[in-house]
């Protein structure tokens, strides 16, 4: 019964390759978010999206996509891979009005070669 | 936009000891500010937060300040464990209303038995 969760947990893939990461929310939330970790631990939100707004981080290279088929999901599309792209992603879901508490998921972590 | 200061990056208490981790903040509209707990190869666990309308808030062994005027907030962890062993970042929304959070840097707490 896990809240949020991501699959896969590892990918390794090539630079010029096209992949996604999924995310999965149970907590009926409406809101859901990317961020992404780098090898510093540095935390930095890349997207937000609820069914009625989509807010980029504008640092965010435009290769990179969030796509939403349902509440419940927030999926992450990265286009042309490349190599700085290697990181930790978290996916984390609230509740507007409920107080902004943000929970995330356990993590992506993709490596690109 | 939102910049979270936090420090320190590391820290090294004797088991039994009190660990205190201090971040600033910039927007003076951020009105909330939660903890999160990472442990290695996990997601970011949500630990503590405070609100603007509140001064202090405690839950068992830790403990959360916030000085508005002064733009700075604080975790208070009281008779730690080895398994507080974490990093622990602080975040504050990036604006009124907004539900993006700003993190810190992070800090690595070592409690050492």
């Amino acid at each position: 019964d896990t809240a949020v969760s991501q699959t896969p947990k590892y990918l390794v893939t090539q630079m010029g390759n096209d992949k996604s990461i999924k995310c999965e929310q149970n907590l009926g939330h409406d809101t859901m978010y990317w961020y992404k970790q780098d090898s510093k631990k540095f935390l930095k939100i890349m997207f937000s999206y609820n069914n009625k707004e989509l807010i980029i981080n504008e640092t965010v290279p435009n290769r990179f996509s969030p796509k939403s088929p349902d509440k419940a999901h927030l999926n992450l599309h990265i286009n042309s891979l490349e190599l700085g792209d290697s990181a930790v992603y978290f996916c984390a879901s609230s509740q507007v009005g409920g107080g902004g508490e943000q929970y995330f998921g356990p993590g992506t972590r993709l490596t690109v070669t | 936009g939102e910049n979270v200061e936090q420090h320190p990056s590391t820290l090294s208490v004797q088991e039994g000891d009190s660990a205190v981790i201090k971040c600033t903040y910039s927007d003076s509209a951020s009105n909330y500010f939660p903890w999160y707990k990472q442990e290695l190869g996990k997601g970011p666990q949500l630990i503590i937060d405070i609100r603007s309308n509140v001064g202090e808030k405690k839950d068992q062994r830790i403990a959360v300040t916030l000085n508005k005027t002064a733009k700075h907030f604080s975790l208070h962890i009281t008779e730690t464990q080895p398994e507080d062993s974490a990093v622990y970042f602080c975040a504050a929304t990036s604006g009124a209303g907004s539900y993006q959070l700003t993190f810190g840097k992070g800090t690595k707490l070592s409690v050492i038995p």
